[in-house]
């Protein structure tokens, strides 16, 4: 069954340094997506991307934050000067269309030092 | 504001037996969608059982069914004929019916006990 990818499992950088994580949704999917759970919270919605563009975002992805699709199978999120707070797992999700269920990914544990 | 509640951090069950999860939300909008999502140690979050607010009747998938009271804005999960695997986290959602973005509750976690 296909499944969505995320790399790294783990991903440790210091304050101040640039990360990007990685997905690769499921192939026949049009809707990408961005989550992060800090540890003991909920998970929260950061993004979507659909087309190309970001379709809808939230309070939290501001502009330390980033997304594209650089080829025709990668999703990337690139958090721009990584502060101590942005330590989460942050989960990359994708759907075939807006109605649809979304299948997540196994998830990306950033800590920042 | 859409928020999603779920009041047990912890659970467990004897395996074999029947355990119902509780979820209450807030919203506003008539079209949505409510969702289940259960997480193994380790693991993907995966899709349980999912809920159109505009259906009466309450989703049910093989061993798992829920309990969608509309007017009380709750959405209960009860897992029958428990099994060892049943032991996850198990997350409450909810989405508007044309937006993108997941509201999560906290979790429960589920313990399974042979």
């Amino acid at each position: 069954e296909p499944e969505v990818t995320q790399t790294p499992s783990h991903q440790v950088t210091q304050m101040g340094q640039e990360v990007i994580l990685r997905c690769v949704p499921i192939s026949n999917h049009l809707y990408f997506y961005w989550y992060r759970q800090i540890l003991g919270q909920k998970v929260e919605f950061l993004v979507s991307f659909y087309n190309n563009e970001i379709s809808e975002k939230s309070e939290i992805f501001d502009d330390q934050f980033s997304v594209e699709r650089p080829d025709g199978s990668n999703f990337t999120l690139k958090i721009r000067s990584t502060k101590l707070e942005d330590s989460a797992m942050y989960f990359c999700a994708s759907s075939e269309g807006l109605r649809y269920e979304q299948y997540f990914g196994p998830g990306t544990r950033l800590t920042v030092t | 504001a859409q928020t999603v509640t779920q009041s047990q951090p912890e659970m467990s069950v004897q395996e074999a037996e029947t355990v119902t999860l509780s979820c209450t939300y807030d919203t506003s909008e008539s079209d949505y969608y409510l969702f289940w999502y259960k997480q193994p140690p380790s693991r993907q979050m995966i899709l349980v059982i999912r809920q159109e607010a505009y259906k009466q009747q309450n989703a049910t998938e093989n061993r798992f069914s829920v309990n969608f009271q509309k007017a009380a804005k709750s959405f209960s999960l009860k897992i029958s004929d428990s099994q060892l695997g049943d032991a996850a986290m198990y997350f409450c959602a909810y989405r508007k019916g044309t937006g993108n973005q997941f509201y999560f509750g906290t979790g429960t976690s589920l313990t399974v006990i042979p």
